[in-house]
């Protein structure tokens, strides 16, 4: 089945810097890539995602770049707030017809002000 | 914007005991997915419906848990006999067919003691 890996399993960084997880995969028959951000106590929330016709897309400060030959992708975070705070969590489909998605072990990102 | 709804918010109870869990999909959402997170690591897929068929439960510990999802519309994740092991958030997440976005619910945290 399908693996993926996440690093870092943690990220501090000062407020206005720049926040970068990346994580890969094994399946290559993957195609659909999201990003999760979950806040203490709270339900993951979807913030971006990338299907693998696409190399990068970009949502305001948030952005996902595909390397489908290395397997791997990023999210990339500009002008980090206090409020990016949260774990993420990547996750990629299996390549079967139910699209099982297999997540990450997730990331603390901590923006310090 | 509609949401994933689940009940309870918290659950606790004694091992050996029996608890359900129940989840309404957004409106018109084919497809629905239980998840099982244990703190510290990304959500595990339990089990995926499309609209009233399991698609795929092969994670799922069959000997104790169940699901169902009778009318294609909400479901109910059974657990019995509860064990020590299975405390953990449990989440339910529906997407309107198999590869498009999942939206969480809030999610039931149980614990067993």
């Amino acid at each position: 089945g399908e693996n993926v890996e996440q690093h870092p399993s943690t990220l501090s960084v000062q407020e206005g810097d720049s926040a970068v997880i990346k994580c890969t995969y094994s399946d290559s028959a993957s195609n659909y890539f999201p990003w999760y951000k979950q806040e203490l106590g709270k339900r993951p929330q979807l913030i971006i995602d990338i299907r693998s016709n696409v190399g990068e897309k970009k949502d305001q400060r948030i952005a996902v770049t595909l390397n489908k030959t290395a397997k791997h992708f990023s999210l990339h975070i500009t002008e980090t707030q206090p409020e990016d705070s949260a774990v993420y969590f990547c996750a990629a489909n299996s390549g079967g017809s139910n699209y099982k998605l297999t997540f990450g072990k997730g990331t603390l990102l901590t923006v310090n002000p | 914007e509609a949401e994933v709804a689940q009940s309870p918010r918290y659950k606790i109870t004694e091992k050996s005991q029996a608890v359900a869990f129940w989840c309404d999909p957004i409106s018109g959402h084919a497809t629905l997915y239980w998840y099982r997170q244990i703190l510290g690591q990304g959500p595990e897929l339990l089990v995926q419906f499309q609209d009233e068929s399991v698609v795929d439960d092969s994670q799922l510990p069959k000997d104790r848990f169940s699901a169902e999802r009778l009318k294609g519309v909400d479901s109910t994740l059974k657990i019995q006999p509860a064990e020590l092991g299975d405390s953990a958030m449990y989440l339910c997440a529906s997407s309107s067919d198999r590869g498009q976005p999942q939206h969480f619910g809030d999610g039931t945290r149980l614990s067993i003691l």
